[in-house]
């Protein structure tokens, strides 16, 4: 069974750091790319990032360009988001989810990041 | 970026019933189309990929259709475990873009 359990969301204080942490099982990880994909309270699904199968290329929303940096290692089944300079409007929760194609077929349960002082 | 605008935002159906729901892109994104459904407390599910492919264990009940930038998903005889929110993606260009959602609601 495909799983993808994230960590790491707590609340934090503008301007902070926090390491976010998505640990997979269930299928061959380093063939898998993953995203990371927010949802702030009341609002819709924004993608955040992805990461390629063997950790080569990334690529960042725009909101988050410059303040996120998205990694992993196939190792340890694990990619990680260092979240850096947290705004209000970071504020959601974010899911770890594997990409197949141009699809997202399996998301984790979501972990909440909440900024505020 | 790529806009990805659905309608309704919100519905109102009774079990049984056949709902469909729009999602509109602001340019081609040929059949670059997924959708997804969402509940509180639950992660995100794929219904629909490519515009018109249905995911492994997803009920029949569930279709898609549409190309360029006009889509379609269609779900007959609601049940009522689909009471959700659904979700527009588009994969033909980074930044991925969701639409807005649109949340079915018991009548």
């Amino acid at each position: 069974e495909v799983q993808l359990v994230e960590s790491g969301g707590s609340l934090v204080q503008p301007g902070g750091s926090l390491r976010l942490s998505c640990e997979a099982s269930g299928f061959t990880f380093s063939s898998h790319s993953i995203n990371w994909v927010r949802q702030a309270p009341g609002k819709g699904l924004e993608w955040v990032s992805y990461i390629s199968a063997n950790g080569n290329i990334m690529f960042y929303g725009d909101s988050v360009k410059g303040r996120f940096t998205i990694s992993r290692d196939n190792a340890k089944n694990s990619v990680y988001l260092q979240m850096n300079s947290l705004r209000a409007e970071d504020t959601a929760v974010y899911y770890c989810a594997r990409v197949n194609n141009i699809a997202i077929d399996f998301w984790g349960q979501g972990t909440l990041v909440t900024v505020s002082s | 970026d790529i806009q990805m605008t659905q309608s309704p935002s919100f519905l109102s159906a009774s079990v049984g019933d056949r709902v469909t729901i729009t999602c509109r892109a602001s340019q081609n994104i040929i059949n670059h189309l997924n959708w997804y459904q969402h509940q509180p407390g639950k992660a995100p599910r794929l219904l629909i990929y490519v515009a018109s492919g249905l995911q492994s264990g997803v009920p029949s009940r569930f279709s898609g259709s549409g190309s360029g930038t006009d889509f379609t998903l269609t779900i007959t005889n609601l049940q009522p475990e689909d009471f959700a929110t659904y979700s527009c993606q588009q994969g033909y260009t980074t930044p991925w873009t969701f639409g807005q959602g649109t949340k079915v609601e018991i009548k």
